[in-house]
């Protein structure tokens, strides 16, 4: 089973609706992130947590929430899906380093 | 403004052969440094790192070098397999933050 797992693993929505995408952990490490990767672009981070009660946002947060319901599971939303956030989405865990990241969701936004 | 750079966004070589992939950065608060492997469908793995105490981290195949003065680290692939055709992304932190920050990506192509 792998260590971070996503959910879901592709979808396809239309401009307006709420997603949330999914992250669990069985590494056992109190910090998780998430990031966006676009082409040329790199991964960027959106939001990241140090524990339950540890929320933070990185570069690129306007139009994201997320929710840290459990150590093992951090959620991403969007709360009104526009095109432009049409991307590769990663989960990633780690206390130390490195970061452990899941096998991403393709998120479309028509 | 980005702050870690990797300018050729891809590099073919023939098997057997070293393959090189480059990495540049700007911020001299940075000290760790790390080389990720990506195969398409699949999450980024890691591959090799280096503390800005050291130049040089060898695991095998793989080698990174470290050049403060110049803000430059490279990845040293010998000898390059066809298995390790993937995307590599090189990224940079600062100790005691715990994020960050990536390259572009350089995606590597070994020619049977």
């Amino acid at each position: 089973d792998a260590d971070v797992t996503q959910t879901p693993r592709n979808r396809i929505t239309k401009t307006g609706k709420r997603i949330m995408l999914e992250c669990s952990q069985t590494k056992g490490h109190d910090r998780m992130y998430w990031y966006r990767q676009d082409p040329g672009l790199g991964l960027r981070l959106i939001y990241y947590s140090f524990d339950v009660k540890d929320i933070n946002k990185g570069e690129i947060s306007d139009g994201y929430s997320v929710s840290r319901q459990a150590q093992a599971k951090f959620s991403l939303s969007l709360e009104s899906a526009i095109p432009n956030q049409t991307a590769l989405y990663f989960c990633a865990t780690g206390d130390n380093q490195p970061q452990h990241f899941g096998d991403g969701t393709r998120l479309s936004i028509l | 403004d980005q702050q870690v750079k990797q300018n050729s966004p891809s590099l073919s070589v023939q098997e057997g052969r070293i393959s090189i992939l480059n990495c540049d950065y700007t911020n001299s608060m940075f000290d760790y440094f790390l080389w990720y492997k990506k195969y398409p469908a699949e999450g980024p793995t890691f591959l090799i790192s280096i503390s800005s105490i050291k130049d040089k981290n060898e695991d095998g195949r793989f080698t990174v070098f470290l050049n403060k003065s110049a803000k430059h680290l490279s990845l040293h692939i010998v000898p390059s397999q066809p298995g390790d055709s993937a995307v590599y992304f090189c990224a940079a932190t600062t100790s005691g933050t715990y994020k960050y920050i990536f390259g572009t990506g350089t995606r590597l192509k070994v020619l049977a």
